[in-house]
């Protein structure tokens, strides 16, 4: 079945340091993928998306390219904020009547002042 | 525009109990999505309603059942508690079941003792 792997974490880096969290899937046919970011004690939000191979999803100055040979949608920020201390989940969608995402784990950053 | 509202937002019920958890969409959203979030892990799809029925279900059991509403409000309801069942329930709303994004609420967060 359908299936997103993340890095373990947590994550932990200063204020201002660069940002990579990895995440891989698998998957049967062409998903739309996703990340999401859930602040404590909030529901999921979503931080951006990518329909497509090679598109760029940007949001609040993270990106992630959708890439279909490696199958990877690594999540990145140049300069990471205190404020941006949340956990982050990857998930794709693939239309099977309805789009039902599935997750990966998450992966918690912290971020030090 | 009204977000996704959950409640109730914390809940303490015994083994065995039954609970409902509700959910109101973001206006002009017809379709509505429950996910079991454990600790420390992503979310897990249980089920999906559009327009009042049932759209695809996850890998739960039939013990865990739900509605749709005319105004597409939800409710969850989840009977002869098991202690695995404590985690956070998310409810998500979308414009349509061919629409990829989702609005979370801030979930409801079920403890079983």
């Amino acid at each position: 079945g359908d299936s997103v792997t993340q890095m373990e974490g947590p994550v932990t880096l200063s204020e201002e340091a660069f940002l990579t969290i990895n995440c891989t899937y698998t998957a049967t046919g062409y998903p739309s993928l996703f990340w999401y970011v859930q602040y404590p004690g909030e529901g999921l939000q979503l931080l951006l998306k990518a329909t497509k191979a090679d598109d760029k999803g940007s949001n609040k100055g993270f990106e992630a390219t959708y890439r279909k040979e490696t199958t990877s949608f690594h999540l990145e920020k140049g300069s990471v904020q205190v404020s941006d201390s949340a956990v982050y989940f990857c998930a794709l969608m693939i239309w099977g009547g309805s789009y039902i995402p599935t997750f990966g784990r998450g992966t918690s950053l912290i971020v030090h002042p | 525009e009204t977000g996704v509202t959950q409640s109730p937002t914390h809940l303490i019920k015994t083994r065995g109990q039954q609970v409902t958890l509700r959910c109101s969409s973001q206006s002009g959203h017809n379709t509505v999505s429950w996910y079991q979030q454990a600790l420390g892990q992503g979310p897990q799809f249980i089920f999906q309603y559009y327009r009042e029925e049932e759209n695809g279900r996850g890998n739960f059991p039939p013990r865990f059942s739900g509605l749709q509403f005319p105004n597409y409000s939800s409710e969850l309801n989840v009977n002869a508690l098991e202690l695995d069942d404590s985690a956070l329930y998310l409810c998500a709303s979308s414009a349509s079941t061919a629409n990829t994004e989702a609005f979370f609420g801030q979930g409801t967060r079920l403890t079983v003792v």
